[in-house]
C-alpha cells in the first residue's frame, strides 16, 4: 500500500518548456488535489477533482491544466513553463471532497524553471 | 479571498520550552484539521476538530477549537527535537468557501534547540 505516488521528484525546465506531473493513489479514495508550496505562502489549491471525471478550479489555476485519468490517477500539465512556477507541488487524496476527509499526501516534486 | 490566518510564523525555542500557535480566520468554520510537515517531508494530518469549544489531546500535543469556531490552536507541552517541523492548520468555511475545500494558513515554522 504506497498511498500518494508522484513522478517525478525533480524537474528542471526552461521557460517555455511544457511537462506532466503525475499523481497516482492505491486508497481508492474519491477525491484528488494539486497543491503548490512556496517559502512563505503554505498550500494554495490549484486544481481539485471531486470524483472520477470532474475537475474544478482552485486558489491559483492559471497556467496550470489537470485531468482525471481514472479514479486513481490525477495529472497536472504546465503548458509553458514560466519561472513564476518554480515551486513545490504536492499533490493529495481524500475520501470525499468538503473539506470533511483529511487528505493524504504524497511526497512532492520539486520544480524549477529557469 | 477567504483566509485563514497563522502565528506567528517562525518560532525557536529550547528543548523542554512549550509551544503554542495560533489559527484565525474571520469567518466561522465548519471545522478545521491540523498538520504537521517535517523538513524536506510532506503535510501529514494530526487531527480534525469539528465542535465548538473541542479540545483533543494526542500525548503532548493539545488542539482547542474556539467556542465561536473563529480561532484554534495548537500547544505542545516540553517540546522536544522530533516536534520540528513546520504546522499547518487548515479550515472549512460554513458557507462553502472555494467550493467548500480546505484553506490551509501560512504554517507555524517550529525549531528547538536541543
Amino acid at each position: 500500500n504506497a498511498g500518494v505516488t508522484q513522478t517525478p521528484k525533480f524537474q528542471v525546465l526552461k521557460t517555455g518548456q511544457s511537462m506532466t506531473l503525475q499523481c497516482a493513489q492505491d486508497m481508492n479514495h474519491n477525491s484528488m488535489y494539486w497543491y503548490r508550496q512556496d517559502p512563505g505562502m503554505g498550500l494554495r489549491l490549484i486544481y481539485y477533482s471531486a470524483s472520477e471525471g470532474t475537475t474544478d478550479k482552485g486558489e491559483v489555476p492559471n497556467g496550470y491544466n489537470v485531468s482525471r485519468l481514472n479514479k486513481r490517477e490525477f495529472s497536472l500539465r504546465l503548458e509553458s513553463a514560466a519561472p513564476s512556477q518554480t515551486s513545490v507541488y504536492f499533490c493529495a487524496s481524500s475520501e470525499g471532497t468538503g473539506g470533511v476527509y483529511e487528505q493524504y499526501f504524497g511526497p512532492g516534486t520539486r520544480l524549477t524553471v529557469t | 479571498g477567504q483566509q485563514v490566518m497563522q502565528i506567528p510564523q517562525y518560532q525557536h525555542v529550547q528543548e523542554g520550552e512549550d509551544f503554542t500557535t495560533y489559527c484565525n480566520s474571520s469567518t466561522t468554520l465548519s471545522n478545521i484539521q491540523w498538520y504537521k510537515q517535517r523538513p524536506g517531508g510532506h503535510p501529514v494530518f494530526l487531527i480534525q476538530l469539528v465542535k465548538s469549544g473541542e479540545v483533543k489531546k494526542q500525548k503532548r500535543l493539545t488542539f482547542q477549537f474556539g467556542e465561536a469556531k473563529k480561532n484554534s490552536s495548537l500547544h505542545i507541552t516540553a517540546t522536544q527535537t522530533t516536534d520540528v517541523g513546520t504546522y499547518f492548520c487548515a479550515g472549512r468555511m460554513n458557507y462553502g468557501g472555494s467550493q467548500g475545500n480546505l484553506i490551509f494558513g501560512k504554517g507555524t515554522k517550529l525549531s528547538v534547540k536541543p
